[in-house]
Parts: C-alpha cells; sequence; structure tokens
C-alpha cells in the first residue's frame, strides 16, 4: 500500500529551529513536496526534492533519503506565521493504461506547528 | 495568490443536491488537479487533466465527474450529496502535469451539505 507519516503535531519556540519529519512508503517515486498550509487556506508550495540531500531556500530547508524513504523540513529562526499545517506529499508513478499517464501525488495528514513566544 | 482561482467560495446545500465547483488554472498552465479535504483526512487526490484529457484519477466516487474545457477551465460535478461530501475542495494546476511539475493550489471551495 501507500503511505505517507508525518507527526501530528508540534510546539515549538520563536527565534528557534525545528524538524519536522515524513517517512513514505509509495509505489513507485518522483519527487517530494513540503507545502505549508494556514487553518482554512490553501497549501502553499514550499519545496521539492527528487535527488538525495538537502535543499536550501531561504529560512527553509529539505532533505531527502530515497532509500530510506525520509524526508525532513527544517524551519530555522521560527515566527508566530509559521503556526500552521505542514505537508508533506509524494509525486508516485506515472499511471498506467494512459498515453502518457499522469502521476498521483499522495498527501501526508500534515504536522501542525504550534509557534509560541 | 497563486493564479488559481476558484468558485464559488462557500456553498451549502442539502442532501441529494447537486453541484458544480469552477476552476481556472494559472495562466500557461495546462494541468488540473481537484483535491478534497475533509477534516478528520488530509488532502486526497481526485482526479487530473491535462489540456481536456484525464490523466489520473484517484479516490473519486462515482457520484463525482470532472472534465476539463478547451479554454482549460475545469468543472467538478458533485451529485446526490451526503453529509460526508461536506468537505474544502480544492483545485490545483501545473504547467505540463510532468515529473518536476509543481502544483499551485486554489483557495478552495467550502461545501456544506445539510
Amino acid at each position: 500500500g501507500q503511505n505517507i507519516d508525518q507527526p501530528t503535531e508540534m510546539t515549538a519556540t520563536e527565534g528557534a529551529i525545528v524538524q519536522i519529519n515524513c517517512t513514505y512508503q509509495t509505489s513507485g517515486f518522483n519527487g517530494l513536496f513540503w507545502y505549508q498550509q494556514h487553518a482554512g487556506e490553501a497549501p502553499t508550495f514550499l519545496s521539492y526534492n527528487v535527488l538525495d540531500g538537502l535543499e536550501e531556500k531561504g529560512r527553509f530547508s529539505s532533505f531527502l533519503s530515497r532509500s530510506k524513504g525520509y524526508s525532513y523540513l527544517l524551519l530555522k529562526e521560527l515566527q508566530m506565521k509559521d503556526s500552521a499545517s505542514y505537508l508533506c506529499a509524494v509525486r508516485g508513478s506515472r499511471e498506467l493504461g494512459r498515453d502518457p499517464g499522469g502521476f498521483k501525488t499522495i498527501f501526508g495528514a500534515g504536522t501542525r506547528l504550534f509557534v509560541k513566544a | 495568490d497563486s493564479g488559481v482561482t476558484q468558485t464559488p467560495k462557500h456553498l451549502i446545500t442539502a442532501t441529494g443536491q447537486r453541484v458544480t465547483l469552477r476552476c481556472s488554472p494559472r495562466s500557461g498552465d495546462l494541468s488540473v488537479y481537484w483535491y478534497q479535504q475533509s477534516l478528520d483526512q488530509g488532502l486526497q487526490f481526485l482526479i487530473q487533466y491535462y489540456n481536456g484529457e484525464e490523466r489520473a484519477k484517484g479516490n473519486i466516487l462515482e457520484r463525482f465527474s470532472a472534465q476539463q474545457f478547451p479554454d482549460l477551465h475545469s468543472e467538478l460535478n458533485l451529485s446526490s450529496l451526503e453529509l460526508g461530501d461536506s468537505a474544502l475542495y480544492f483545485c490545483a494546476s501545473s504547467g505540463t502535469g510532468g515529473t518536476t511539475d509543481t502544483q499551485y493550489f486554489g483557495p478552495g471551495t467550502r461545501l456544506t451539505v445539510l
């Protein structure tokens, strides 16, 4: 089956660093995404990893290990506005039977991050 | 603002009814995706279209259908509505639907079935 696991909730302090982990088991792999979602709003794109290693983008970094089926999102210098849900998503294999088939993207349930003063 | 638009923003209807949700992709994007997000579940992939053709299907119920029109806007039709269909419905778009594509999400339509 296909499964993405991430912690349900995390709490961190303003100015600190927090790491949100994601493990996945999917049939096929064509990239891993991280999205930020504030309550009732649209997910917004944060990062994309398809090769192993660390991608850094300002205060946000994302790491991928394909052999371990593992990724993490690192948020530095936390701000109150970073309080949100963080969604890990995996793009799987092309759908068969179509020319060409599209990709199904599987989302984890999200990690709710609370940043306190 | 992602550039993806969805209408209506809110929709309240009764069980057994049928509704249509509309999505316009970002300028230049050819691929459209529909997702359902319930309170107790994460984002569930429903269906993907590319340039008018269905490309991938997820956990979409038979009561639901979608299409993408020649001007690339898409509609999601939900019929015989049940209480459990109450959810946020998001549309996302991307350039080609290829392996390196990033999906950009619209603001969503909140559907309440009473």
